[in-house]
């Protein structure tokens, strides 16, 4: 069994949906969760930052931890062209410097 | 120069040619990674090193040689690559080594290819 599980979809949505993503991840251990944004040809950047349970909101984009179910979600809301990028769960534990990615999800917005 | 800058951004080699990816961060950081993505995959975790000394050599091969020469600068210099080596290297840079202030912030890339 993989440590993080993420569908790679690819997920192609119009213009104005909303934008649903998830991962699983199976040691317990894990604090830190995190989701990236990787256009093509770049590097992954950091787009959302959660410790421990609960809801983060930034602009169009809610982060979601369930550490009960070991399930984080993204939603990106009112989702726009410049949204279409790979996105990758990555979460660590709390002293722990070593990432676990997930394997990304393809995210095509279309005008 | 901003953030974490990688070159060169494309290289081709062949098996037997030596050649090197470097890194620099201009952020301050005191930890550096590098890593390998291949294509539907996860990000695999090469090596780790914290103000300059290496902390984490993940099995790597040993065709594949780190040297940080301080906390700006990281190499990863190749020789007697094979075609499965071809990917996406990415570096990346966080403030501490673990912790809250572990945020890694990544450069954009060079992309490999071993023919």
């Amino acid at each position: 069994q993989k440590e993080v599980e993420q569908d790679p979809g690819p997920l192609s949505v119009p213009e104005g949906a909303i934008v649903s993503l998830n991962c699983t991840y199976s040691n317990s251990a894990f604090q830190y969760f995190m989701w990236y944004r990787q256009y093509s040809r770049k590097g992954p950047e950091l787009l959302m930052y959660t410790y421990s349970s609960g809801n983060k909101e930034d602009g169009r984009f809610t982060a979601q931890v369930d550490k009960s179910s070991k399930y984080i979600s993204l939603f990106i809301r009112d989702s726009q062209p410049s949204d279409s990028a790979t996105y990758l769960c990555a979460m660590s534990g709390r002293n722990d410097y070593k990432l676990s990615f997930g394997a990304g999800t393809t995210v095509t917005v279309r005008a | 120069e901003t953030g974490v800058t990688q070159t060169p951004r494309h290289l081709v080699m062949g098996m037997t040619n030596k050649k090197s990816l470097k890194c620099e961060q201009h952020l301050g950081h005191n930890a550096m990674y590098w890593y390998k993505q291949s294509a539907k995959k996860p990000l695999e975790l090469m090596f780790v090193y914290n103000f300059k000394e290496q902390t984490e050599n993940n099995s790597v091969p040993s065709r594949f040689s780190p040297e940080c020469p301080n906390s700006s600068h990281l190499f990863l210099h190749l020789h007697t690559l094979q075609p499965e080596d071809s990917a996406l290297y990415l570096c990346a840079s966080s403030q501490e080594l673990a912790g809250v202030r572990n945020e890694q912030f990544f450069g954009p890339g060079t992309r490999l290819t071993v023919l």
